[in-house]
C-alpha cells in the first residue's frame, strides 16, 4: 500500500529546461511534504518543503507545488543544471515536525548537456 | 563536516550470519532512523528510537532489531541474515521538532 507515489521511474531533460517531478499521495491526513534528493554512494539530503497551508514554495531554482484537492504535488527546478542529475524522493508526514515520513519510489533525473 | 556517520559502507555477508550496522551522529538529536532502499520501492522505515533505550517499529521491522543504548549510536540488527535483506541501509537523525531528516552516507549490504 503505496501511500506517496511517484510514478515515473526516470526523466530526462535537457540542460537549460525545465524539469517537472510529480508525486501522488492518498493519506488525506498528510500535511507536510518534502523533497530529497540523492546522489549515487551518498545519503539523501533535503531540497525543499511545503506545508499544506500553502500551495507554492519557491527556493531559488527549485518550486514546489502543492495541490491538497488533488492530493499531488510537483517539483519544477528551472533552469536544469548538470548538477541536478540525481534521484529525488518526495515525502510526506502527518504533521509538520513528525518523527515518521513516508517516501515515494524516487525519480531518477538526467539532465542532458 | 559528516554529522551522520555509518561505519561500514559496503559489507558482503553470507546467509545466516548475524549482521551489525552501526550508525552514530553527533548533533545531539533524539530522534534516530534505520531505513532500507530498493529499486522501485523508495525508503522504507524500520525502525526508529526517540531517545535512548527506547525503539518503535516502522512499516517493515520483520527479520531486524535495534539498540540504542547511548544517544549518539544507532545499530541495525539483522539477527541471522537472508538474501532478501540485501540492500542499501541508510540511517537518519532528526531534532524534536524539526523537520529535516539528516542522512548517512549509507551502508550497501549483500547477502550471498
Amino acid at each position: 500500500d503505496q501511500q506517496v507515489k511517484q510514478n515515473s521511474p526516470s526523466l530526462s531533460v535537457q540542460e537549460g529546461r525545465i524539469s517537472i517531478l510529480n508525486c501522488d499521495y492518498t493519506n488525506s491526513m498528510f500535511d507536510y511534504f518534502l523533497w530529497y534528493k540523492k546522489y549515487p554512494a551518498e545519503g539523501p539530503t533535503f531540497l525543499i518543503s511545503i506545508s499544506s497551508i500553502k500551495d507554492k514554495n519557491e527556493d531559488g531554482r527549485f518550486t514546489v507545488f502543492l495541490n491538497k484537492s488533488a492530493k499531488h504535488l510537483s517539483l519544477h527546478i528551472v533552469p536544469s543544471q548538470p548538477g541536478d542529475s540525481a534521484v529525488y524522493f518526495c515525502a510526506a508526514s502527518a504533521r509538520q515536525g513528525a518523527q515518521k515520513l513516508v517516501f515515494g519510489q524516487g525519480t531518477r533525473l538526467t539532465i542532458n548537456p | 563536516d559528516v554529522k551522520v556517520t555509518q561505519s561500514s559502507r559496503y559489507l558482503v555477508k553470507r546467509t545466516g550470519e548475524k549482521v551489525f550496522l552501526e550508525c552514530v551522529q553527533d548533533m545531539d538529536h533524539e530522534n534516530m532512523f534505520w531505513y532500507r532502499q530498493d529499486p522501485g520501492l523508495g525508503l522504507r522505515l524500520i525502525y526508529f528510537s526517540y531517545d535512548v533505550k527506547m525503539k518503535e517499529k516502522g512499516d517493515i521491522p520483520e527479520g531486524y532489531s535495534v539498540s540504542r543504548e547511548k544517544k549518539e549510536r544507532f545499530s541495525l540488527i539483522l539477527e541471522s541474515a537472508s538474501t532478501n535483506q540485501t540492500s542499501m541501509y541508510l540511517c537518519a537523525s532528526l531534532k524534536s521538532g524539526a523537520n529535516v531528516l539528516t542522512f548517512g552516507a549509507g551502508s550497501r549490504l549483500t547477502v550471498l
